[in-house]
Formats: C-alpha cells, sequence, structure tokens
C-alpha cells in the first residue's frame, strides 16, 4: 500500500534551517508528482509548491521563494523540504502529499512533522 | 489570502444535509474538471474525499457528493453524523500554478 512517511518534529531557533524528509513506499516513486502543503496552528492548508520526481524540477507558491528548496534522492525515494533562515511564522505542521495519476487530485499524504521555530 | 473562496463555516443536525461552496475563475474551477475535496479532523492529515468534481474515492461513503456549476463547486454531505465534523477544503488545478487551495470551512454538527 501507498505510505508516506515523514520525519519527526523538530525545534529550531531564529535564522536556522530545517530539513524534512519525506519516504514514499508501495509505488515508484518517480511516476507521481510530489507537493508540500504548510498549516500553521489554527489555520488552514497553504500550497508551498510541487517537484517533479522525475526531472528533480521544482515550482513554489507566491511566498515560498529563496528561503525553501525542494530536494530528491530517487535512491531511496524520499523528497526532502529545506527550510533555511527560519522566522516563527514558518511554525507550522508541513506535509507531503502525492499527487494522483490520473488527475490533480492528492490522494495520499504524509502524516506531517511540525517544525517550531522559537529562540 | 486563498485563491478559492470557501465559508468559513457551516453547521448541520444530525440527519440534514449541508453543501459547501467553493468558488474561483474560469481559470481554475471553471475551466477544469479538476477539483477535489479533503476533509481534515484535528490532528490529522487531510483525507481525499472527492476528486475530479465528483468522483468518490474507494472507501468513501456515498453520503458525500461532488458537483460544480461555472466557476462554483460544492460538496454535499447527506445524512449527517457526528463523525464528518471536521475542517473541508476544496483544491482546483489552475492554469498559473497547477493547484489552488481553498480556505477551508469547519463544519459542525449541532
Amino acid at each position: 500500500q501507498v505510505q508516506l512517511e515523514q520525519s519527526g518534529s523538530e525545534l529550531k531557533k531564529p535564522g536556522a534551517s530545517v530539513k524534512v524528509s519525506c519516504k514514499a513506499s508501495g509505488y515508484t516513486f518517480t511516476t507521481y508528482v510530489m507537493h508540500w502543503v504548510r498549516q500553521a496552528p489554527g489555520q488552514g492548508l497553504e500550497w508551498v509548491g510541487w517537484i517533479n520526481t522525475n526531472t528533480g524540477n521544482p515550482t513554489f507558491a507566491q511566498g515560498f521563494t529563496g528561503r525553501f528548496v525542494f530536494s530528491l534522492d530517487t535512491s531511496v525515494s524520499t523528497a526532502y523540504l529545506q527550510i533555511s533562515s527560519l522566522k516563527a511564522e514558518d511554525t507550522a505542521v508541513y506535509y507531503c502529499t502525492r499527487e494522483s495519476w490520473d488527475g490533480y487530485n492528492l490522494d495520499h499524504w504524509g502524516q506531517g512533522t511540525l517544525v517550531t521555530v522559537s529562540s | 489570502q486563498s485563491a478559492l473562496t470557501q465559508p468559513a463555516s457551516v453547521s448541520g443536525s444530525p440527519g440534514q444535509s449541508i453543501t459547501i461552496s467553493c468558488t474561483g475563475t474560469s481559470s481554475d474551477v471553471g475551466g477544469y474538471n479538476y477539483v477535489s475535496w479533503y476533509q481534515q479532523h484535528p490532528g490529522k492529515a487531510p483525507k481525499l474525499m472527492i476528486s475530479d468534481v465528483s468522483n468518490r474515492p474507494s472507501g468513501v461513503s456515498n453520503r458525500f457528493s461532488g458537483s460544480k456549476s461555472g466557476n462554483t463547486a460544492s460538496l454535499t454531505i447527506s445524512g449527517l453524523q457526528a463523525e464528518d465534523e471536521a475542517d473541508y477544503y476544496c483544491i482546483s488545478y489552475t492554469s498559473s500554478t497547477r493547484v489552488a487551495f481553498g480556505g477551508g470551512t469547519k463544519l459542525t454538527v449541532l
């Protein structure tokens, strides 16, 4: 069965960096686009962007350029989200989510990774 | 500010039906049949409930249905149950950025 397993919670100081991982299993990793979604405490879902897992080409939503980086390690079917120069407002749960093959539906989600930025 | 507009909250009593709207433009909701709906319970990851405007993935109750008219998509939940109380989000394909998200709707079962 399809699974997306994310790395554990992180506590970081402002200005630091964090790297969240998302390990996929149960399907061919490079066949499906991967998206990243952010949810700040008590807020709605916010789209961060997506990465073509075949080419590695990333696309970022407005407001997520510069400090956010997507990367892949296809040898271990894992996608990564790295955030640099962390700010308090980056405190959120970050989800990886797979896009279905037959349309722009997000059919499987990771369990989420809480990133807390606090001094 | 989200690209797609949803009501902040809706409510209904057990057994009733409710509808949640998702309004976009001809560049997203109105232009393509790629609207999906997600249910999110507190502390949990979102779950796909409706794909491609009106398709129910395997395992999703037939009490959930989707439709679209013009630039507005709708999610209808019939025979409301306590377990339906959750946040609901719509997502649409958009020609500009690939996907656009709604701001979410909190459903309260009275």
